[in-house]
């Protein structure tokens, strides 16, 4: 039971930034918030996670709200590789993922 | 260089049929994973092994047995196949049990008939 809503889908003109919202607003005090997305015909890939405080890497930044009931990743300057599913999880605990439940994601299409 | 691999990509057999599906990580994790993903693109875990030993079995039917004989290598056998369990079946690994990144093997499509 993903415990998270996105949108079911986005599109973003290339060379901008996608912002891809998602809403958990029963996170718990402990759970932390990840972002994986599924390119067409392959596995999911792990983008950013975090806690409460923005996070950025190579790839994304992660922006919390102050109450954690909703996030919104950021793909600075998209390209067509970006196109793919996005999934916004939940982790039930502070110790790891193990039991990543992934819920319906975004489809987000990169427009060139 | 292949982080996580999965043997078949694609297998296709009838009903009742016995078959494995392989996977191997070549990046030292201890934890691996199995996840299924059916018609409708949910994916869901179905069994998780940190250092061979099983510590997540959902709810999965008998009929899928993993088997790890070592922490590279974690199979799936499936027995009587049914038609329900055509889907698309993902291998994944971690660092350990606390990692909060999974890598995901390019994923097996079991077309059951």
């Amino acid at each position: 039971d993903a415990k998270t809503t996105q949108p079911t889908s986005m599109d973003c003109a290339e060379g901008r930034a996608a912002n891809l919202p998602c809403n958990h607003s029963t996170i718990s005090g402990n759970e932390y918030v990840y972002w994986y997305r599924q390119i067409h015909s392959q596995g999911p890939q792990y983008i950013i996670h975090g806690l409460k405080n923005n996070e950025t890497n190579e790839m994304a930044s992660l922006i919390i709200t102050e109450d954690r009931k909703s996030s919104t990743l950021i793909l600075p300057h998209a390209t067509l590789r970006d196109t793919a599913v996005y999934y916004c999880i939940v982790s039930p605990t502070n110790f790891g993922n193990e039991k990543l439940t992934f819920g319906t994601g975004t489809r987000l299409t990169i427009i060139p | 260089d292949t982080a996580v691999s999965q043997t078949p990509k694609y297998l296709v057999t009838q009903m009742g049929n016995d078959k494995s599906i392989k996977c191997e990580q070549n990046l030292g994790h201890d934890t691996m994973y199995w996840y299924k993903q059916d018609s409708k693109k949910f994916l869901k875990i179905m069994f998780s092994y940190n250092n061979k030993e099983l510590i997540i079995n959902e709810t999965v039917p008998n009929r899928f047995s993993p088997k790890s004989p070592d922490k590279a290598h974690l199979n799936l056998h499936i027995n009587s196949l049914e038609l329900g369990d055509s889907a698309v079946y993902f291998c994944a690994s971690s660092r350990s049990r606390d990692s909060y990144e999974q890598y995901f093997g390019p994923g097996t499509r079991l077309t059951v008939t």
